[in-house]
């Protein structure tokens, strides 16, 4: 099973400052990663797929980089409504998502 | 717009088999790959299963011998069954869509919160 290893565990920001969310793969998983954002008491939502491409309808201070094993979520200038749990998942072998980055207002 | 809706009880026995299905409106079921992810309480995500429109399913390797995976497309209705369940499969389930096996879900359920306990 490939492992997904976030970090921070809890990232603090102020609005309108840059957030950088880190995800990590046991064993290269090529560009097949996604981004989510989950928001309490909701579904997670799908930001980014195949590590940079955003999805329909997501804005563009959101940002993802990576391939193989290292991958970044940057979000340019949070707004109050960033403030959730971000999850990264990668379906290049199965499917396993990362235990999540909560991105709390500093 | 395409939603998909979870239903089923939200309580099952300890060693009973839970059981739920997902209805998706304003979208075909076919041509698209229909997976069960579930969330227990305050913890992250994990993928049960996936089955595509002509029967096909595949199943996480530490679920399978307890998943089952169907679907009725004249309902468009896909549905989940897990056996012998234990207090750990106590969770958000959540169904959603992705448009192939080698990409993310971009529809989502709103979740059904499923309580194992006697």
């Amino acid at each position: 099973e490939i492992v997904m290893t976030q970090s921070p565990a809890t990232l603090s920001v102020s609005p309108g400052e840059r957030a950088t969310l880190s995800c990590r793969a046991s064993q290269s998983v090529r560009s097949n990663l996604a981004w989510y954002q989950q928001k309490p008491g909701q579904a997670p939502r799908l930001l980014i797929y195949g590590a940079s491409t955003r999805a329909t309808g997501i804005p563009a201070r959101f940002s993802g980089s990576g391939s193989g094993t290292e991958f970044t979520l940057t979000i340019s200038s949070l707004q109050s409504e960033d403030f959730a749990v971000y999850y990264c998942q990668q379906y290049n072998n199965w499917y396993t998502f990362g235990q999540g980055t909560k991105l709390e207002i500093k | 717009q395409v939603q998909l809706q979870e239903s089923g009880p939200g309580l099952v026995k300890p060693s009973e088999t839970l059981s739920l299905t997902c209805t998706v409106s304003g979208g075909s079921i076919s041509s698209y790959y229909w997976s069960w992810i579930r969330q227990p309480p305050g913890k992250g995500l994990e993928w049960i299963g996936y089955i595509y429109n002509s029967g096909s399913t595949n199943y996480n390797p530490s679920l399978k011998s307890r998943v089952s995976i169907s679907v009725d497309t004249t309902k468009n209705q896909f549905s989940l069954k897990l056996s012998s369940v234990i207090a750990a499969d106590t969770a958000v389930y959540y169904c959603a869509r992705s448009l192939s096996p080698v990409a993310g879900y971009d529809y989502w359920g709103q979740g059904t919160l499923v309580t194992v306990s006697s």
